[in-house]
This record gives C-alpha cells, structure tokens and sequence, in this order.
C-alpha cells in the first residue's frame, strides 16, 4: 500500500529546542516536499527535493532545514523554533502522469510555545 | 515572484448545480497548475492538474481551463454532490517539480 508516514504526528515544544519531523515513503518516488497550513493563510509550501541530495527552497523556508540523504526520507528540521511555526505540516510525494499524482502525509500538528 | 488569487472565497451551491472557481497568476514563466481538494481535517488531495501545452482538461465532473494570455485558470465541477464540499486550492509552478505558489482557498458547500 502507497504510504507516506510523518512523526510525530502531534508534537508541543518550547521556543529555541531543536525539533525534526520525520518524512518516509514507500513507493521509491524521486520528488518529495513539506508544506505548511495556517489558517487563513491557507498552503504553502517549505521546501522541495527532486531527488537524493537535491534539495530547493520553497515559498517559506526561513527557520527550517531539511536534508536527502537517501530516497525514501525528508526529514524536516527546526534548528531554533519559535512560536511563530506553529502549524500544522504536511509532507508529500509526488508522481508523475497524465495527472500527476502526490501521497501526502497524514499531518504533523505542531504547537512552539 | 508568483502571486496565485482565487475566487471566491467561499461558494455554496445546490446539489446538481456547477461550481466554477476561478484563479489568476502572475509570473508568465509559470507552465503547471494544479488543484487540490480538502475535506474538513484531512489531508489535501491532487484532483486535478493542467499544463501550459493545453487548454483545457476533464477527469469525469471536475474540468480546468487554462488561459495563459490572461493568466488564468479555472476549475469546474458538475452535477455537485455533497461529497464535494471542501476547501479547493488552486497552484502555479514553472513546472510539477518546482516551487509551488498556492492561492487562498475557497470553502465550496454543496447543499442537499
């Protein structure tokens, strides 16, 4: 079964302690990326891979980092996270096609107090 | 860069009726135009998507039609069903493996 798995799937941190939201796939897609949902600001994207070692910055990077060490994971980290990130986040892949098609995480609930 | 707008925000329609939801962008360099369908507290789905080499798209109910000399894009759905309520998002991109600019949202009801 296509999945896309995220952890942890609710997370309440404190300002400044270094968090990473883990991304995996199962289905050997090359192109992963990881969004942000706010309310009233609705989707937007962070940061985007097309493949191992090939990582790109989306619409708001600022304040976190992710790496591609290998094509099943994307890890999401914040260095320093501030409350200002809190949100609710969501890791995809992507397939291509007549329509192209993306799996995306079930979510990452994340409060920074 | 890319400034994707949507409209409506907010759309109710009957049940049977047509829903068009309409967004515009911005950067002419943009070529791949997706939309997403969110169901209340669950993740986003890819419904549709649309590339510059074409002018318009059906999968069943749900249609798009691109305009690049206008800038813009739109995403009809037929024969609404209740099923359809969600927030639909429209997107722009160079291309499916690029940054991706998302437009606001639009909370579509369909009433029974």
């Amino acid at each position: 079964e296509a999945q896309v798995t995220q952890n942890p799937r609710y997370l309440i941190t404190v300002t400044g302690k270094k968090l990473t939201v883990t991304c995996s796939q199962n289905m050997n897609h090359e192109y992963m990326s990881w969004y942000r949902q706010d309310p009233g600001l609705g989707l937007r994207q962070i940061y985007y891979s097309m493949n191992v070692e090939v990582t790109d910055k989306g619409d708001v990077p600022e304040g976190y980092k992710v790496s591609r060490k290998e094509k099943r994971n994307f890890p999401l980290i914040l260095e320093s996270p501030s409350p200002n990130q809190t949100s609710l986040y969501f890791c995809a892949t992507r397939r291509p096609g007549q329509t192209d098609t993306q799996y995306f995480g079930p979510g990452t609930r994340l409060t920074v107090l | 860069g890319e400034n994707v707008e949507q409209h409506p925000s907010t759309l109710s329609v009957q049940e049977g009726d047509s829903a068009v939801i309409k967004c515009t962008y911005s950067d002419s360099a943009s070529n791949y135009f997706p939309w997403y369908k969110q169901e209340l507290g669950k993740r986003p789905q890819l419904i549709i998507d649309i590339r510059s080499n074409v002018g318009e798209k059906k999968d069943q109910r749900i249609a798009v039609t691109l305009n690049k000399t206008a800038k813009h894009f739109s995403l009809h759905i037929t024969e609404t069903q209740p099923e359809d309520s969600a927030v639909y998002f429209c997107a722009a991109s160079i291309s499916s493996y690029d940054k991706v600019i998302f437009g606001p949202g639009t909370s579509l009801s369909v009433i029974p």
